[in-house]
């Protein structure tokens, strides 16, 4: 069966432009993940949803990043206004179950450069 | 947020002999870690993971050790392999404002010379 899925793989954008990350969790997954990921780092939660509802976006650094999953499949992530600061791997992941603490399966990634 | 401390940060063992990475952690009411396996270009791979009810967990050449009084968790390869060599990450899922999200270590690079 199919793994997480996340598109683009690659995005360069200028500053100040906005960009929408995609990711399609496995299928029937409750739970999905947001991460960021500096080079040489480990990832570092953003938030995360259980189905449509966003249960923490403590880890989002500032207002201008956005989730959601507004049909509790599908998820978006978007940054407005990029910075150069907002460069690094963005990854999804997604767990079976609805609650914390359960197995989680990553996919592979967008890279974001900001120039 | 909660701190995970992870060592080392580089390992470079011969192929055949055994590879041990520890993480330790703050949070007491951590209940789960879990590690994972990053190769370059690609997302984390889960290869083992504990519970704060368990001490000890083995799966073939991979073991992954709890020690709840002292807080830390230590992963066990042994006979490794070339295709071992990748970037392994630790991680606890601990309280945070209400619900449990994982904090990850930086990473250790493992490199298995054949």
């Amino acid at each position: 069966g199919a793994g997480v899925s996340q598109s683009p793989r690659y995005k360069v954008a200028k500053r100040g432009q906005d960009v929408a990350l995609r990711c399609d969790p496995i299928s029937g997954h409750v739970s999905l993940f947001w991460y960021q990921q500096a080079l040489g780092q480990g990832p570092e939660f953003l938030t995360y949803f259980q189905n449509e509802a966003q249960l923490d976006k403590s880890g989002l650094p500032s207002d201008r990043f956005f989730a959601e999953r507004p049909e509790g499949s599908v998820s978006t992530l978007k940054i407005q206004r990029t910075q150069q600061e907002d460069s690094a791997v963005y990854l999804c992941a997604s767990s079976l179950g609805g609650s914390s603490n359960q197995p989680q399966h990553f996919g592979d990634g967008t890279r974001l450069s900001i120039l | 947020g909660e701190n995970v401390e992870q060592h080392p940060s580089t390992l470079s063992v011969q192929e055949g002999d055994s590879a041990v990475i520890k993480c330790t952690y703050s949070d007491s009411a951590s209940n789960y870690f879990p590690w994972y396996k990053q190769e370059l270009g690609k997302g984390p791979q889960l290869i083992i993971d504990i519970r704060s009810n368990v001490g000890e967990k083995k799966d073939q050449r991979i073991a992954v050790t709890l020690n709840k009084t002292a807080k830390h968790f230590s992963l066990h390869i042994t006979e490794t392999q070339p295709e071992d060599s990748a970037v392994y990450f630790c991680a606890q899922w601990g309280s945070s404002g209400g619900s449990y999200i994982p904090t990850f270590g930086r990473g250790t690079s493992l490199i298995v010379h054949p």
